[in-house]
């Protein structure tokens, strides 16, 4: 059974204080890692796909890195508009019974104080 | 603008009753999800369509059922067989079923049970 387990549960930053946020996975041939950013009372809000061990994407402050057991997304310089809840999630392969299932870790509430 | 509307935002039930979730999406995707939101745990897959007049259950499909008789519709009905349905719900589409492609999803539909 595919397993996420993303750390910590929450953290808080002072403003410009960069970090970064784990997502431990297993899973059985993966065929895509996504990140989404979730604000209160909202749908989450996709970032970044990545497929392959050694790829890294970036988007402003946020850069997001793979490898064969865990992604990274890096935090720089942070601002109080980037908390919220991170999400990552891992993709099964597609074919026969099954579609290309995600499966989402609990993700990681990211608090940015000014 | 392209996207994907939940209705209503919020809805309150009567234990007993049977609710229907809206998803409508003009992004001309081919698949589309339900999901469920518990505080401090991933998101659930509830059902899942690839394809318009085919539905397949996930992993917690009990006390929900879903219909896709149009591809921009997908809607969700909770039933009184659903033990604890207050949760926030999410509906998601993605162009194709099939791995490499990204999730997107609606603004979510709380619903409280009275």
């Amino acid at each position: 059974e595919d397993q996420v387990t993303q750390s910590p549960e929450a953290l808080r930053l002072q403003e410009g204080e960069s970090s970064s946020l784990n997502c431990s996975y297993t899973v059985s041939g993966l065929r895509g890692l996504f990140w989404y950013r979730q604000d209160p009372g909202k749908g989450p809000e996709f970032l970044f796909t990545l497929y392959s061990a050694g790829e890294e994407k970036e988007k402003e402050r946020l850069k997001a890195t793979l490898t064969k057991k865990e992604s990274f997304l890096h935090i720089t310089a942070p601002k109080p508009e980037d908390s919220a809840t991170y999400l990552c999630a891992v993709q099964a392969p597609a074919g026969g019974t099954s579609y290309g299932k995600l499966t989402f870790g609990q993700g990681t509430i990211l608090t940015v104080h000014p | 603008d392209g996207g994907i509307t939940q209705s209503p935002k919020y809805l309150f039930r009567k234990e007993g009753q049977n609710v229907t979730l809206s998803c409508e999406q003009n992004l001309n995707h081919d698949a589309m999800y339900w999901y469920r939101q518990d505080p401090g745990q991933g998101l659930r897959l509830i059902y899942y369509s690839q394809i318009v007049n085919d539905f397949q259950k996930g992993d917690i499909a009990e006390g929900y059922s879903v219909s896709r008789e149009k591809k921009e519709s997908f809607p969700l009905t909770v039933t009184s067989a659903q033990k604890n349905p207050t949760a926030f719900y999410l509906c998601a589409s993605s162009e194709t079923p099939a791995a490499y492609n990204e999730q997107f999803f609606g603004p979510g539909t709380r619903l409280t049970v009275l």
